[in-house]
């Protein structure tokens, strides 16, 4: 049973260029979070999506921001018109169901670099 | 302040020695986890608890829910346990973690 998948591991963009995240949750896990680790600092939430649904995204930038998990195939981080400070450490985190009462299962981050 | 405060922020060690990281919180928990984060690298589940004590190969973890705190412990600590271990609680009310600004610690040999 693989772990959860991200990719690409590391992403490098100019400003003003999309970046897309990719996340395949562990097989059987309907429950898929996305982080933020800025450096130097801690995680932060940032999107809360079951197959299909936003759940919660009151982490989200309001703008250039949108997270998707389709029903086929893996949850996508989208940031379009990047900037310096979007530079960071992206996680993602997949569960069977809520984090109140099961582990957390994390990928190994895509480290986006804006240039 | 932050919901989550762990401490110390950092933690340097000789190889062989017990290690404690302390994790205090202010909000109702429904769980507390216990991950590790290596340098550049992903981060591990270590725990998962809701109360008492649990313990794997080196590492326990306590909590106490009336104080509102939880301790992760390493015995006989080994260079390779080096790393930023995070903190995080799920609240009673929201199904996202809450994080602790994390410790980082090194083991020297």
């Amino acid at each position: 049973n693989a772990g959860v998948m991200q990719n690409p591991r590391h992403l490098v963009r100019r400003r003003g260029q999309e970046a897309r995240l990719r996340c395949s949750p562990m097989k059987g896990h309907s429950h898929v979070y996305w982080y933020r680790q800025l450096p130097e600092e801690g995680l932060k939430f940032m999107v809360y999506l079951q197959k299909e649904n936003i759940i919660d995204e009151s982490g989200m930038p309001k703008e250039r921001f949108s997270a998707e998990f389709p029903k086929e195939g893996p949850s996508i981080l989208r940031i379009q018109q990047v900037v310096r400070g979007d530079s960071a450490a992206y996680f993602c985190a997949s569960s069977p169901g809520s984090f109140r009462n099961t582990e957390a299962f994390f990928g190994q981050g895509t480290r986006l670099t804006v240039v | 302040k932050n919901e989550v405060e762990q401490s110390p922020q950092n933690l340097t060690a000789q190889e062989g020695e017990f290690i404690t990281i302390n994790c205090s919180y202010s909000v109702g928990i429904s769980a507390l986890h216990w991950l590790q984060q290596h340098p550049g690298g992903g981060i591990v589940s270590l725990f998962m608890l809701s109360s008492g004590k649990k313990k794997h190969g080196r590492l326990i973890a306590t909590i106490n829910i009336q104080e509102k705190h939880s301790s992760l412990h390493i015995t006989a600590s080994h260079p390779r346990d080096s790393a930023v271990y995070i903190c995080a609680v799920s609240s009673y009310n929201t199904d996202k973690l809450i994080f602790g600004t994390g410790t980082r610690l090194q083991v020297f040999p």
